[in-house]
Order: C-alpha cells, then sequence, then structure tokens
C-alpha cells in the first residue's frame, strides 16, 4: 500500500519564477493539504483539496494556487518565487469518509525541498 | 483560534532516561491533538493523538502522551530513550471547523546520547 508520494524531492529555482509541485495521496485517500516548512519551523497550512476544489486556505498569497485531478491527485503551484518562498513542502492526504471525523491523522509525504536562488 | 506551543527547542537526554517533550494548548472547545515525529529529509510520522477519553494516550515506538485539561498540557513521554529516537519532535491541534486542517508547533529536537 503505497502512502503518500511527493514529487520532485529536490528543486533550485530563481527569483521570479514558477514552480510546480506534484502529489499523490495515500490510497484510499480522497483530501489533500498542502503545508509549506520554513527552515527550524513547524508546517504552516497553504490550502487543501477535495473534490477538485480548494476547500479552505491558510494566510498565503494568490502566488500559491493548487489544483486536485479526479484521480485525487494534487499539484502546488507557486508563481514569482521569492527567496522566502524556499522551504520544504508537504503534502498531506486523509479521508472524508473516515468514520469519527476528525480523530485521524493526516498522512505525510517526504516533502519537495524547494531552494531559490 | 486554535494554536500549540512547544516551548522547548531542544531536550538532551541519555540513552535509558525517561524523555519529555512539552506540549501545551490553546483551543476553543473539545481539542483534537497530535504527536508527529520528523526524522531529517523525511516527512513528518503519526505518534499517537488525543481526542477523547483516558487522559494518558499510548502510540508508537513506546511513546505515550498525558493529556491534562486543567494545565492545557499534552506532554509527549518515553519511559526509556533510545538513540534512534533522537528527531524533531512537533505537537499539532486540529482545526475546530476543518477536521483536516492542522496547526502545528514549531517544535522540539530531542537528541539522545549513548
Amino acid at each position: 500500500d503505497a502512502g503518500v508520494t511527493q514529487s520532485p524531492t529536490h528543486l533550485i529555482k530563481t527569483r521570479g519564477q514558477q514552480v510546480t509541485l506534484r502529489c499523490s495521496p495515500k490510497s484510499g485517500h480522497d483530501t489533500v493539504s498542502w503545508y509549506q516548512q520554513a527552515l527550524g519551523q513547524g508546517p504552516q497550512f497553504i490550502f487543501q483539496y477535495y473534490e477538485e476544489e480548494e476547500r479552505q486556505r491558510g494566510n498565503f498569497p494568490d502566488r500559491f494556487s493548487g489544483h486536485q485531478f479526479p484521480n485525487y491527485s494534487s499539484e502546488l503551484n507557486v508563481n514569482a518565487l521569492l527567496l522566502g518562498d524556499s522551504a520544504l513542502y508537504l503534502c498531506a492526504s486523509s479521508s472524508s469518509g473516515t468514520p469519527l471525523l476528525g480523530n485521524q491523522p493526516q498522512h505525510f509525504g517526504d516533502g519537495t525541498r524547494l531552494s531559490i536562488l | 483560534a486554535q494554536s500549540v506551543a512547544q516551548p522547548e527547542d531542544q531536550v538532551n537526554v541519555a540513552e535509558g532516561n525517561p524523555l519529555t517533550v512539552k506540549c501545551t494548548y490553546s483551543v476553543s472547545g473539545n481539542p483534537y491533538l497530535f504527536w508527529y515525529v520528523q526524522y531529517p529529509n523525511r516527512g513528518l510520522q503519526f505518534l499517537l493523538k488525543y481526542i477523547t477519553g483516558d487522559n494518558l494516550v499510548k502510540g508508537s515506538y513506546g511513546f505515550e502522551a498525558e493529556f491534562n485539561k486543567s494545565q492545557t498540557s499534552f506532554h509527549l513521554k518515553k519511559p526509556s530513550a533510545l538513540v534512534s529516537d533522537s528527531a524533531l519532535y512537533f505537537c499539532a491541534v486540529r482545526d475546530i471547523y476543518n477536521f483536516n486542517k492542522f496547526y502545528f508547533g514549531s517544535g522540539t529536537k530531542l537528541n539522545v546520547k549513548p
């Protein structure tokens, strides 16, 4: 049973460029959340996708956008990259149909390390 | 608003000794609390959760956590530390409106020395 997979594992970009990160959720999961983890900090919620729509968004600018596909996989897009966007980007998946909603943990991928030069 | 705080950036303990990693929470309503561990260059792995019931929660790899409502704390504990427990530990609380949105603490680096 494959867990959450993310690609690529590492990425180097320059300021002003655009980047796309990809995530495949754990089998049986239909909800994908994206987090940004800056060095030395805890993960910060970016947004969440369910039924191919953005369901909730954290305190991130519109430069951060996403998409969810019919197979539940998801992409995170960041435009006009800034130095401060350098971070580990984590994808987490969960199931909307989980009994006793709220008591199940999210499952995380190993992340994409994005470095902006 | 929901939040958690981890007051210690780093905890050092000798192998075989008990360990405690501290977490306090601030939530409106009943808290759904979680602990995750992160190894270098890896994602977060679930350790344990508190939803309701017994205040002492047992989780993976011999870890347990004690929920204390009066002190609004959810400290992670292990009776006997292993060198392999050295990692970054995160406390998290679930959003009361969005079950799949978590708020994480800043993390505590656990160093277990042989």
